[in-house]
């Protein structure tokens, strides 16, 4: 059971536009979500997160929005850079037996375009 | 650079062979996760350790275990290997309270022959 999706395996973007990565869950208990890039030969890098008890995180040209709700998260980068070509993951977080367990997506690889 | 070392980087061995992977967490971080990356999959969530005892469990074979030492490092041991245990293993710990993210090393990519 994937409790955590991201159903675009890849995207492409022009640079300077924006770049909007998609995360559907489904368990009610995460409660902390975070956005990771990941480049070749490289381990995930931590890039933004969001509590549960906000809608929307901003960090430079990262943004992250949080529906409830719709147990979807997104993440905006704008202007996306050639640099910011990479794999990115969402993951959520939920407390469970005196620790936290972090469920993470497959992973949208981006590619922005020159 | 995440502050978590990750040793070796490569290793290639044969079927049925055992090896071990280590990892050291950031400076302060009491919290070892253990994650498998197979062929472009997603993380794949093993097992976690907190200040030396194991905390939870994931999607962990039986041929498989790890532990966490009192200096907090933790090593991941996989014995009996198959051809499918070829994969990317990370390493990443947390400071373990709310709301905070987990810090990836670089990864150990073991190849099963």
């Amino acid at each position: 059971d994937q409790q955590v999706k991201q159903n675009s395996p890849s995207l492409s973007v022009q640079e300077g536009r924006i770049s909007i990565l998609n995360c559907d869950y489904t368990n009610s208990m995460f409660d902390y979500f975070l956005w990771y890039k990941k480049y070749p030969a490289e381990g995930p890098t931590f890039l933004i997160s969001i509590s549960s008890i906000k809608d929307k995180n901003e960090d430079g040209r990262f943004t992250v929005f949080l529906n409830k709700s719709a147990k979807h998260l997104s993440l905006h980068i704008v202007p996306s850079q050639p640099g910011d070509s990479a794999v990115y993951f969402c993951a959520a977080s939920a407390p469970t037996s005196g620790t936290y367990k972090y469920i993470f997506g497959t992973g949208t690889r981006l590619k922005v375009l020159a | 650079d995440s502050g978590v070392t990750q040793t070796p980087k490569h290793l290639i061995t044969a079927t049925g062979q055992r090896v071990t992977l280590r990892c050291s967490p950031r400076s302060g971080d009491l919290s070892v996760y253990w994650y498998q990356q197979s062929l472009d999959q997603g993380l794949q969530f093993l097992i976690q350790y907190y200040n030396g005892e194991e905390r939870a469990k994931g999607n962990i074979l039986e041929r498989f275990s790890a532990q966490q030492f009192p200096d907090l490092h933790s090593e991941l041991n996989l014995s009996s290997l198959e051809l499918g245990d070829s994969a990317l293993y990370f390493c990443a710990s947390s400071e373990d309270v709310i709301d905070s993210p987990l810090h990836f090393g670089n990864g150990t990519r073991l190849t099963v022959t």
